[in-house]
């Protein structure tokens, strides 16, 4: 099976930096996406890894560890819009590709 | 604009009653998908359409419905069958990726409805 754990809440200052981790353990794995969610709306995609390594994406950064089965995103320089759940997704192949998701972070910015 | 509309926003239904939401994209993307969000849960796979006219169960599939007769449309219809329908429904849809495995790229997502059955 696929489990995915990220922490449930974090808080967070206004021009702090905050790291938000996700740990796996899944088979087939070939990929792992974070995405932001705002209250009542879609997720919007931030960022995608594949390989081993970090991902910088201007004030968003993602890592992979593929052996420790870990990622983190990396959110710089903190705006109060950044306030949101953010998701761990893992692809992975079932016959098909698909994502399997955690539970999400929910990151309070306050100022 | 390119994108992936769903409508309408908010529904509301009766208990007993069957309702179809609607999803289309404009952005030539081959897979698309529905899941179903519930507070404090993550995005749970509910089914999943790679072509035209074929699709797959996903995790949560008893008591939906779907059909893919078009690329641009993947209509979700939610039944009686589902005991709590109540939800957040998102869909989804992805280009082919690009290693030639048949793994699909990032997914997009629509604005999402929200269905209470009353």
């Amino acid at each position: 099976g696929q489990n995915i754990d990220q922490p449930t809440e974090m808080t967070a200052t206004e021009g702090a930096i905050v790291q938000i981790n996700c740990t796996y353990q899944t088979s087939g794995f070939n990929g792992l996406f974070w995405y932001q969610q705002h209250a009542g709306e879609a997720p919007t995609f931030l960022s995608y890894n594949v390989l081993d390594g970090l991902e910088e994406k201007g004030r968003f950064s993602s890592f992979l560890s593929r052996s420790k089965g870990y990622s983190y995103l990396l959110l710089k320089e903190l705006q109060m819009k950044d306030s949101a759940s953010y998701l761990c997704a893992v692809r992975v192949w079932r016959g098909y590709s698909t994502l399997t998701f955690g539970k999400g972070t929910m990151l309070l910015v306050s100022p | 604009d390119g994108g992936i509309t769903q409508s309408p926003k908010y529904l509301f239904r009766k208990e007993g009653q069957n309702v179809t939401l609607s999803c289309e994209q404009n952005l030539n993307h081959d897979a698309m998908y529905w899941y179903r969000q519930d507070p404090g849960q993550g995005l749970r796979l509910i089914y999943y359409s790679q072509i035209v006219n074929d699709f797959q169960k996903g995790d949560i599939a008893e008591g939906y419905s779907v059909s893919r007769e078009k690329k641009e449309s993947f209509p979700l219809t939610v039944t009686s069958a589902q005991k709590n329908p109540t939800a957040f429904y998102l869909c989804a849809s992805s280009p082919p990726g690009t290693s030639g495995r048949g793994f699909t790229d990032t997914q997009y997502f629509g604005p999402g409805t929200r269905l209470t059955v009353l």
